[in-house]
C-alpha cells in the first residue's frame, strides 16, 4: 500500500499570504497525484488532477507540481473561502486502491 | 451537470449490513468514462475509500474493507449501491458516494452513518 504524508498538518497564514502544501508518497506514483479541498459540512472538491492540471472552474490561484514522490499544491495568494483543509491523493494503480493522505488544515492566522 | 445523490438509512445496528444508494442524474453512468465510486469520512477525521464500480459491473475494493464490502450497480435505475456487513461503532461516518476519473470530479452531499444499538 502507498502512504501519503501530508505536512504541515496545519498550516496558519493570513490573507493575501502564500500558501505551500505538501505530500510525500512512501514510493513512487509518477503524476498520478490528485488534490481536494474540503470545507467544514462540505463534501471535497477536486482541484488538481495528475499533480498539476486544474479541475475545471479551479482559480489560476491554485498550482500543483511534482513527480514521483514529492508534491506541492500552492496557492498564490490566499483568499478568506481558501481556509479549508486539503488532502491529497494518489491514483498510480488506477483503478486500484487510490489512497488519501491525512490532510493539512489551512486556516487563519 | 451531473448531480449525485446518497440515500439509506442513517442508523445501523451492530453486526447488521449497511447499505446506501447513489442516484445519479444529469449524466448516465453507462457513459463508460467513469469509475463510479465510495468514500467515507470517519467524525473529524481524514477521507477513506471504499471502492469502486464500472457501469459494466467491475469493482475494486479497499483491501481492509474488502471481505465486507459489496458495490453494485444498477444502469436502468442510473444507481449504485454499497453494502457492508457486519458493522460496528467503528463504521460510524460520513459516506459519499462520487464520479471518478482522473480524480473524483462530482460528489454527493454525504450521508450519515451511525452505527449503534
Amino acid at each position: 500500500e502507498i502512504v501519503l504524508t501530508q505536512s504541515p498538518a496545519t498550516l496558519s497564514l493570513s490573507p493575501g499570504e502564500r500558501a505551500t502544501l505538501s505530500c510525500r508518497a512512501s514510493q513512487s506514483v509518477s503524476i498520478y497525484l490528485a488534490w481536494y479541498q474540503q470545507k467544514p459540512g462540505q463534501a471535497p472538491r477536486l482541484l488538481i488532477f495528475d499533480a498539476s492540471n486544474r479541475a475545471t472552474g479551479i482559480p489560476a490561484r491554485f498550482s500543483g507540481s511534482g513527480s514521483g514522490t514529492d508534491f506541492t499544491l500552492t496557492i498564490s495568494s490566499l483568499e478568506p473561502e481558501d481556509f479549508a483543509v486539503y488532502y491529497c491523493q494518489q491514483r498510480s494503480n488506477w483503478p486500484r486502491e487510490p489512497t488519501f493522505g491525512g490532510g493539512t488544515k489551512v486556516e487563519i492566522k | 451537470q451531473v448531480h449525485l445523490q446518497e440515500s439509506g438509512p442513517g442508523l445501523v445496528k451492530p453486526s447488521q449490513t449497511l447499505s446506501l444508494t447513489c442516484t445519479v442524474s444529469g449524466g448516465s453512468i453507462s457513459s463508460g468514462t467513469y469509475y463510479w465510486s465510495w468514500i467515507r469520512q470517519h467524525p473529524g477525521k481524514g477521507l477513506e475509500w471504499i471502492g469502486h464500480i464500472y457501469y459494466s459491473g467491475s469493482t475494486y475494493y479497499n483491501a481492509s474493507l474488502k471481505s465486507r464490502v459489496t458495490i453494485s450497480v444498477d444502469t436502468s435505475k442510473n444507481q449504485f449501491s454499497l453494502r457492508l456487513s457486519s458493522v460496528t461503532a467503528a463504521d460510524t461516518a460520513v459516506y459519499y458516494c462520487g464520479r471518478d476519473s482522473r480524480g473524483m470530479d462530482a460528489w454527493g452531499q454525504g450521508t450519515t452513518v451511525t452505527v449503534s444499538s
